[in-house]
């Protein structure tokens, strides 16, 4: 089974409004990750956040990580219609491995 | 850098027949790894390897398929023979310890 879970599965909104995703995984963790595929195209990372942390940006995204409930959220704020693709969490363990949620279909409509 | 090269690119066997998916890592990156993705099953990790060496390979499926990582800068996965259930994209991923993955643009294979 997958480590992480995302919700919602699938997300419709308009252009300049904010998309909020949410993460939950299962075990300890050394790091989170967040990140972005296109259609018929490999992943692409986002944002790394690490489990000291709780928070972090970069650009119009925000990271938040919540270790004791096992869950993080990605906001994207002022949505693009370029922002309309998939969005997957990945935790690594101390081992190195790293495990995909199932992800969450973003849609932008201009 | 040329970024993660996977090979082929698309790939359509018959039943039966052995499929061999190439993966060439960026230079450097000690970790690697074999995903599966289908709309069914999201994104499977099939094994990884650090510095050569497989280390889980508890995600490969069954005794069908088989990986290898014979030096820093090639991996193959096999599977042998194929099923229809194998039709699936194939990713493979490489990373330094602790750093975030960098995916090729995997290999979309169809299994008739």
């Amino acid at each position: 089974s997958q480590q992480g879970e995302e919700d919602p599965q699938a997300l419709s909104i308009q252009e300049g409004e904010n998309a909020t995703m949410n993460c939950s995984y299962k075990t300890s963790i050394n790091n989170l990750q967040w990140y972005r595929q296109n259609s018929g195209r490999g992943l692409v990372h986002l944002i790394l956040i690490r489990s000291n942390e709780r928070e972090k940006h970069s650009g119009r995204l925000r990271v938040t990580l919540d270790t004791s409930k096992k869950s993080s959220s990605l906001l994207i704020t002022a949505s693009r219609a370029a922002d309309t693709a998939s969005y997957f969490c990945a935790t690594n363990t101390n081992a190195g491995k790293s495990t995909f949620g199932d992800g969450t279909t973003l849609t932008v409509k201009p | 850098d040329a970024g993660v090269i996977q090979s082929p690119r698309h790939e359509v066997t018959e039943m039966g027949q052995e499929v061999t998916l190439r993966c060439k890592p960026i230079s450097g990156h000690d970790y690697l790894f074999w995903y599966r993705q289908t709309m069914m099953r999201g994104l499977e990790l099939l094994i990884y390897f650090n510095n050569n060496v497989p280390i889980d390979d508890s995600g490969m499926p069954e005794d069908r398929f088989s990986a290898k990582m014979p030096n820093a800068s090639f991996s193959t996965l096999k599977i042998q023979p194929s099923e229809p259930r194998d039709s699936a994209v194939y990713f493979c991923a490489s990373s330094f310890t602790g750093s975030p993955l960098h995916f090729g643009n995997g290999t979309r294979l169809t299994v008739t």
